[in-house]
């Protein structure tokens, strides 16, 4: 089956800077990369998702950028804000239409 | 966008007992659904994918049995907890989807067994 994994498991910001989460999976027919954010006690709510045919996506200060050769994908986060601060999952959609997530990290944003 | 409810929010039960969680898509139909488990400070862990009208696929590990899911309907799916125990303790979050890619979640159920 598919296996994500998700770097840094928690990242500290000052406000204002940029924050940067990793995730590689291993399954190379995985085809829809989301993004969620989740903050405690709540339900994963996706931000921003990018399909296999497309290298980088960008909505607003968000931004992911998938290398399918390297199997890794990445969510950039410009001018951090403290309401930025939650956990957030990177998830890999593979050809059986299942969906597995990474282990999440946790971004704190200091004000 | 679309919505997805699910109820009881929250279940306090005695162990042994069994407790039903129901998994609601309010505005489309959905033919697939996700059942996820998460524990605190922990990832949401695949349980099983239900397809309406046609039995759940369990992960690896998931004991059918004791998880025992039934997708009645494309708005519908419920998940039921068999002789529930202390470590079935959990926040239990189910998912639809209406078309290929996306999913929904709903707002998840916390299940505690005494």
């Amino acid at each position: 089956g598919e296996n994500v994994e998700q770097h840094p498991s928690t990242l500290s910001v000052q406000e204002g800077d940029s924050a940067v989460i990793k995730c590689t999976y291993s399954d190379s027919a995985s085809n829809y990369f989301p993004w969620y954010k989740q903050e405690l006690g709540k339900r994963p709510q996706l931000i921003i998702d990018i399909r296999s045919n497309v290298g980088e996506k960008k909505d607003q200060r968000i931004a992911v950028t998938l290398n399918k050769t390297a199997k890794h994908f990445s969510l950039h986060i410009t001018e951090t804000q403290p309401e930025d601060s939650a956990v957030y999952f990177c998830a890999a959609l593979n050809n059986f239409n299942k969906f597995y997530f990474g282990s999440g990290t946790k971004l704190n944003v200091k004000p | 966008g679309a919505v997805v409810s699910q109820h009881p929010s929250w279940v306090i039960c005695k162990s042994g007992t069994s407790v039903k969680i129901e998994c609601r898509s309010l505005d489309f139909q959905a033919t697939t659904m996700f059942w996820y488990r998460q524990f605190p400070k922990q990832s949401l862990m695949l349980m099983a994918t239900s397809n309406e009208g046609s039995k759940a696929t369990y992960e690896q590990g998931v004991e059918k049995d004791k998880f025992l899911i039934n997708h009645a309907s494309l708005t519908l799916s419920t998940l039921t907890v068999t002789s529930a125990h202390p470590e079935d303790s959990s926040f239990y979050i189910c998912s639809a989807r209406d078309r290929v890619y996306e999913q929904y979640f709903g707002p998840g159920t916390r299940l505690t067994v005494t």
